[in-house]
Formats: structure tokens, C-alpha cells, sequence
């Protein structure tokens, strides 16, 4: 199976860039795409869709989300951190079956 | 809207069978493929089932397979689980998800989850 790695939790301040990596122990793209996928879950509520195939924007999220990467490293930042953030956020890989999800990196106020 | 409405959850003993349920609206529930992903508490998130548009091919991973069965039924706009021989470690949230239209395997929409939890 495929090992997605994310640090468990990221401390940073509001108004500031927060940048969170997920490192896929094998790639995760073939040619052009990247098929790797980015969660917001906050307590108590199901997972919602940020970021799909790596970099694009799914609907209704806001521009300050952004997802960047390939291969076996992945980025999603948000710029800049709002109160509404605080949350985890999953990576997900559809690479291989089993679809894999990172642990988690729980986004914490600074 | 899009929604994803699961029942079925609750207490049951080791060994025991449940099944839940998953009811869709808003989309056309028979254009896309369906899945199950579950959450235990304080815990990540995890596969468990992936069935196609007919229901006619249907995809587990290991923990799973040959204990838990994904199945629809597109005329009633409905997704199940039936989970037999149930262990504790498959204590956990369940939640019910749509897999993107393009085939690329990632979960557009979320159900708000059901609780499933295995105790004697």
C-alpha cells in the first residue's frame, strides 16, 4: 500500500501562510496527474473536499486554499490562515488501491 | 444540493452482522460510483468499499474484504453496507461518499456520518 506522511500538527498565527505537506512513500502520478487529493475536516463534521489531482480548487472553496506538487511530494497551503481554518486536514492518494488518506495535520492556533 | 444521508449505526456485539444505509439526492445517483469510508474515534480516515454505476464490480481492501459487502439500488437512489462478523476495530464513523465523475477517484461529497460501535 501506498504511505501517505503528514506532521501531526501545525501551530501558526492568523493573517499568516500555513503550509502543509503530505509525502507519498511512492509516486502518486502518472504523466501529467497527480493524483493526490486534500480533506478539511472539522470536529464533529464529515471531511469536505479542498483540492483535487494536487492543485485544483474544488467548488465553493475559497482562493486563499492552493495546492501545489507532484511525484511523491505535495503542498496545500492556505494564505492567509483564518479563524474558519482551524481544522485537519487529510491527504488522500488514488494512485493505487487501496485509496490511502494521510494521518492528519491538525492546523492549531499559534 | 447534493446530499448524502446515512442510517443504520449503533451497538453491536462481536461477531454480529449490520447494514447500513446511505440515502442520495440531489445528482444522479446512477451516473457515479459510490463509496463507504469509515473513521474511528480520534483516528484518521480509511477505505472500506467502492462500487461501480451498475453495481456490477465492487473493490475492499484486505480488512474488509469477504466480510463486508457493498451493494445500490439506483432506482431508489440508495447506497448499503452489509457488515458481518464484526470485530471491535471496526468500531467507527461511517461515512457514505460520492467518487468524482472523471475517474479519478477522490470523494466529492461526504454524508455526515453513522456511528457504528462493536462491544460485548
Amino acid at each position: 500500500d501506498i504511505v501517505l506522511t503528514q506532521s501531526p500538527v501545525l501551530a501558526v498565527s492568523l493573517g499568516q501562510r500555513a503550509t502543509i505537506s503530505c509525502r507519498a512513500s511512492q509516486s502518486v502520478s502518472i504523466s501529467s496527474i497527480n493524483l493526490m487529493h486534500w480533506y478539511q475536516q472539522k470536529p464533529g463534521q464529515q471531511p469536505k473536499l479542498l483540492i483535487y489531482r494536487a492543485s485544483n480548487l474544488a467548488s465553493g472553496i475559497p482562493a486563499r486554499f492552493s495546492g501545489s506538487g507532484s511525484g511523491t511530494d505535495f503542498t496545500l497551503t492556505i494564505d492567509p490562515v483564518q479563524a474558519d481554518d482551524i481544522a485537519a486536514y487529510y491527504c488522500q492518494q488514488s494512485r493505487e488501491s487501496p485509496n490511502t488518506f494521510g494521518a492528519g495535520t491538525k492546523l492549531e492556533l499559534k | 444540493e447534493v446530499q448524502l444521508v446515512e442510517s443504520g449505526g449503533g451497538l453491536v456485539q462481536p461477531g454480529r452482522s449490520l447494514k447500513l444505509s446511505c440515502a442520495a439526492s440531489g445528482f444522479t445517483f446512477s451516473n457515479y460510483y459510490m463509496a463507504w469510508v469509515r473513521q474511528a474515534p480520534k483516528k484518521g480516515l480509511e477505505w472500506v468499499a467502492t462500487i461501480s454505476t451498475s453495481g456490477s464490480r465492487t473493490y475492499y481492501p484486505d480488512s474488509v474484504k469477504g466480510r463486508f459487502t457493498i451493494s445500490r439500488d439506483n432506482a431508489k437512489s440508495s447506497l448499503y453496507l452489509q457488515m458481518n462478523s464484526l470485530k471491535s476495530e471496526d468500531t467507527a464513523t461511517y461515512y457514505c461518499a460520492r467518487l468524482d465523475y472523471g475517474g479519478y477517484a477522490y470523494f466529492d461529497y461526504w454524508g455526515q456520518g453513522v456511528m457504528v460501535t462493536v462491544s460485548s
